[in-house]
């Protein structure tokens, strides 16, 4: 079962930030927090990872709370086809892992 | 790069019966795993092959095999089909993390399997 727990929608305006939240409340030290999204009838998409530290690249921003046991994926100018599920998930980058996702939300860009 | 494909895009099955399920990987990914979705669902791990074996696998029967060939391509198999294996089939491939320190699984666009 997933170990993350995500709002099941969310709405924003485009070319507003849309700021997704998930907890993740018993990560352990060694896990990551992936951030995956899934575009209606293509497969899941790498968005972002990071351990402790905020990341940044050119999709998204990943902000991890000093606890670890929050974070917020934030696509800062959101359009109408970022409309997808967003993934939350926590993964060991060292080794083989599987993913484990769990319900994701669903994120409407409106126009 | 052509990415990670898989084939056929849909498949239409009857009860019982058998499928095979292709997929190659993103060019220098030598891991390959394979999820189930089901709809309005998340994915959920089948199993991963790594250097021709399966390493790791999720919670399903035996009915659910898998191979991957010399050139990291993989196949999933499924016998006697139910009715409960109509889902989208995802191949998800990464590079093996000793080599390139991280594990980033790019998802090829599915397989969506009717099953009658």
């Amino acid at each position: 079962d997933a170990k993350t727990t995500q709002p099941t929608s969310m709405d924003c305006a485009e070319g507003r930030a849309a700021n997704l939240p998930c907890n993740h409340s018993t990560i352990s030290g060694n896990e990551y927090v992936y951030w995956y999204r899934q575009i209606h009838s293509q497969g899941p998409q790498y968005i972002i990872h990071g351990l402790k530290n905020n990341e940044t690249n050119e999709m998204a921003s990943l902000i991890i709370t000093e606890d670890r046991k929050s974070s917020t994926l934030i696509l800062p100018h959101a359009t109408l086809r970022d409309t997808a599920v967003y993934y939350c998930i926590e993964g060991l980058i060292q080794g083989a892992q599987k993913l484990v996702f769990g319900q994701g939300t669903r994120l409407t860009i409106n126009p | 790069d052509a990415g990670v494909t898989q084939s056929p895009t849909h498949l239409i099955k009857t009860r019982g019966q058998q499928v095979t399920l292709r997929c190659s990987p993103k060019s220098g990914h030598d891991t390959v795993s394979w999820y189930q979705q089901a709809l309005g669902q998340g994915p959920q791990f089948i199993f991963q092959y790594y250097e021709e074996e399966e390493r790791q696998r999720g919670n399903f029967p035996d009915r659910f095999s898998g191979h991957q060939f010399p050139n990291y391509s993989s196949e999933l198999n499924v016998n006697a089909l139910l009715l409960g294996d109509s889902a989208l089939y995802l191949c998800a491939s990464s590079p093996d993390p000793g080599t390139s320190g991280q594990e980033t699984q790019y998802f090829g666009p599915g397989t969506r399997l009717l099953v009658l």
